[in-house]
């Protein structure tokens, strides 16, 4: 089946913008998951949708960062008044519940932030 | 303090050899899952193999495996017969079920470079 889809996979803009990042989860996962990759560093995580809970937005780094998820599938990761710190590769994951071992989670191929 | 360190920033091995990527990990659940990813220059994350707190056997999949030492708290990832197309970024990543966050803490890394 098709796996979790990003889009864009490429987005340059200019510092002070706002930017949308949109994720498509693996169909019937409930659970779903923003990470944030900078050059050369590892996954931070972002925020965390499961079902109809709250998301857990603990990673967000400012409020200049938001997500919903509408209709419990597509999310959307919003940046606002963007910051060059902010360019990275932002990857989306989902898994089937979010609780529990091992609820594997499988990525997306990103989207290429890069702000001048 | 890091949750998960991966100390080789870099390795080499030799087409056709066994390579092993080292993974320590630091938790005080009892219940966790550790998991590795495989992240070619493509960019996108791809589930290698999971090994749970519990499970008795060191996980193996294909020519993945994982020397899990738990009184170590390292899961090591063992890639036997090297081939060209291993060649990539290596995350190991943990997941306590315990925490309240469903999110994998990724280590920074190890990039893996297969030599003809």
């Amino acid at each position: 089946g098709a796996g979790v889809s990003q889009s864009p996979s490429n987005k340059v803009t200019e510092k002070g913008k706002d930017v949308e990042l949109r994720c498509d989860p693996i169909s019937g996962h409930t659970a779903l998951y923003w990470y944030r990759q900078s050059l050369g560093q590892g996954l931070e995580f972002l925020i965390y949708f499961q079902g109809n809970s709250a998301p857990d937005k603990s990673g967000l780094p400012s409020d200049r960062f938001s997500a919903e998820r509408t209709g419990g599938s597509v999310s959307t990761l919003t940046i606002q008044r963007t910051q060059q710190e902010d360019s990275a590769v932002y990857l989306c994951a989902s898994s089937l519940v979010g609780t529990g071992l091992p609820d594997t989670q499988y990525f997306g191929p990103g989207t290429r932030l890069t702000v001048l | 303090a890091q949750k998960i360190t991966q100390t080789q920033p870099g390795m080499f091995v030799q087409e056709k050899e066994a390579v092993t990527l080292d993974c320590t990990y630091d938790t005080s659940d009892p219940s966790y899952g550790l998991f590795w990813y495989k992240q070619p220059s493509s960019g996108e994350m791809i589930f290698l193999i999971y090994q749970g707190s519990y499970d008795q056997q060191n996980a193996t999949e294909g020519r993945y495996s994982l020397n899990f030492q738990k009184a170590r708290k390292s899961a090591n990832l063992v890639i036997s017969a090297s081939q060209l197309g291993d060649s990539a970024m290596y995350f190991c990543a943990m997941r306590e079920s315990g925490g309240s966050q469903g999110n994998l803490i990724f280590g920074k890394g190890t990039k893996l470079s297969v030599k003809p």
